[in-house]
């Protein structure tokens, strides 16, 4: 059965502690890896899509990596405002659904 | 940038009801995603269409169906409404497939009472 698993589920942070959130995955025929930010009550906001072993990408203070196996999420110097949950989802082969990860709810304090 | 819209909002209905909610994705884009996230849960795919047509199909309940009109936008039609289907419901369009992304709409919270 396909499956994303992240952790921690929850992370507190002091303005400017780097850290990282990971996103652990078994989708059989993993076609993409997604990063979603999702603030409450709001739909999730797109940040970053990864494909291959070695992929790495970045925004701003964010940076995520792809292994076979997981992927992480980097975040560097937070501020407060990258307080938020932020979910991890593989799409199966086909690329007709995302399968979704409980979430990292983050809270950065100044 | 035009977004997914969503409508309504909120919604609030009783037990055994039926509840119809809306979906427009953006322009050119030419399928679209439904999903269901239970307070404090992670997003469950419920069905997906391309082209009008079904090409996935989830943890729908029997009692939801759902389609894709001839100008793309989607219709999540829920019968029998019961206490547990109270949820954010997010619509998300994607343009041929998974590969770019999908976008999300801001949802709609439903509400069984």
């Amino acid at each position: 059965e396909d499956q994303v698993t992240q952790s921690p589920e929850a992370l507190r942070l002091q303005e400017g502690e780097s850290s990282s959130l990971n996103c652990s995955y078994t989708v059989s025929g993993l076609r993409g890896l997604f990063w979603y930010r999702q603030d409450p009550g709001k739909g999730p906001e797109f940040l970053f899509t990864l494909y291959s072993a070695g992929e790495e990408k970045e925004k701003e203070r964010l940076k995520a990596t792809l292994t076979k196996k997981e992927s992480f999420l980097h975040i560097t110097a937070p501020k407060p405002e990258d307080s938020a949950t932020y979910l991890c989802a593989g799409a199966n082969q086909a690329g007709t659904a995302l399968i979704f990860g409980k979430g990292t709810t983050l809270s950065v304090s100044s | 940038a035009a977004g997914v819209i969503q409508s309504p909002r909120h919604l609030i209905k009783e037990k055994r009801e039926t509840a119809t909610l809306k979906c427009y994705p953006i322009p050119r884009h030419d399928t679209v995603y439904w999903y269901q996230q239970g307070p404090g849960q992670d997003p469950q795919f419920l069905i997906s269409f391309y082209e009008k047509m079904q090409s996935d199909k989830g943890s729908i309940p029997d009692r939801f169906s759902a389609q894709q009109f001839s100008d793309y936008h989607s219709e999540l039609n829920m019968s029998s409404l019961e206490l547990g289907d109270s949820a954010l419901y997010f619509c998300a369009s994607s343009l041929s497939g998974v590969d770019y992304g999908y976008t999300f709409g801001s949802g709609t919270r439903l509400t069984v009472v």
